[in-house]
């Protein structure tokens, strides 16, 4: 079945420092990949997407790029704000029987300091 | 705001009872996923409607079950609760458009059982 691996947190940068966070998957198929990120007390919130291999997402100076060959899909930040600080969650997604339903690593908790 | 309204917010109740909890998806949406996330579990998906049939199940216990409406609001119902439950319930809307993978989140049931 599919699956999502991300590192383990929590992970504490201080402010501007270079963010990454890993991400690997197994799946069946061609795999739509995400990151969401979740704040403290809210719902889950889209970052970027890629839909096929090579693709680069981006948002709010957040990158991934996905990698076929590597089966992953890892967040990228040049700098990182206070802001930031939140849960973030790779997940994928891939079709079956006309259902794209999500499949999630277990989040990884980022503590931006200032 | 993602679009995507969910009520209540809070929900405190006892074991062995019943609630039911109620998703509106964005406009024009008609898929409309439910995820369960907990401490042990993460995040997990629970049941997919789709234009008000059922498309896909995931870890559904059989005590729960969902529905969705000719307006296309949705609704989970949880029964004979066991304190296991006691988890945050959020449902997912995705569209038909070139975006049909993507998944907009609300903000989420938080459910106490005691």
């Amino acid at each position: 079945g599919n699956s999502v691996t991300q590192m383990e947190g929590p992970v504490t940068l201080s402010e501007e420092a270079f963010l990454t966070i890993n991400c690997t998957y197994t799946a069946t198929g061609y795999p739509s990949l995400f990151w969401y990120v979740q704040y403290p007390g809210e719902g889950l919130q889209l970052l970027l997407k890629a839909t096929k291999a090579d693709d680069k997402g981006s948002n709010k100076g957040f990158e991934a790029t996905y990698r076929k060959e590597t089966t992953s899909f890892h967040l990228e930040k040049g700098s990182v704000q206070v802001s930031d600080s939140a849960v973030y969650f790779c997940a994928l997604s891939s079709s079956g029987a006309g259902s794209y339903q999500l499949t999630f690593g277990k989040g990884t908790k980022l503590s931006v300091i200032p | 705001d993602s679009g995507v309204t969910q009520t209540p917010k809070h929900l405190i109740t006892a074991t062995g009872q019943r609630v039911t909890l109620r998703c509106s998806p964005r406009s024009g949406d008609l898929s409309v996923y439910w995820y369960q996330q907990s401490l042990d579990q993460g995040l997990q998906f629970l049941i997919q409607y789709y234009n008000g049939e059922e498309r896909a199940k995931g870890n559904i216990l059989e005590r729960f079950s969902a529905q969705q409406f000719p307006d296309l609001h949705s609704e989970l119902n949880l029964s004979s609760l066991e304190l296991g439950d006691s988890a945050l319930y959020f449902c997912a809307s995705s569209g038909t458009g070139t975006d049909y993978e993507t998944q907009y989140f609300g903000p989420g049931t938080r459910l106490l059982v005691l």
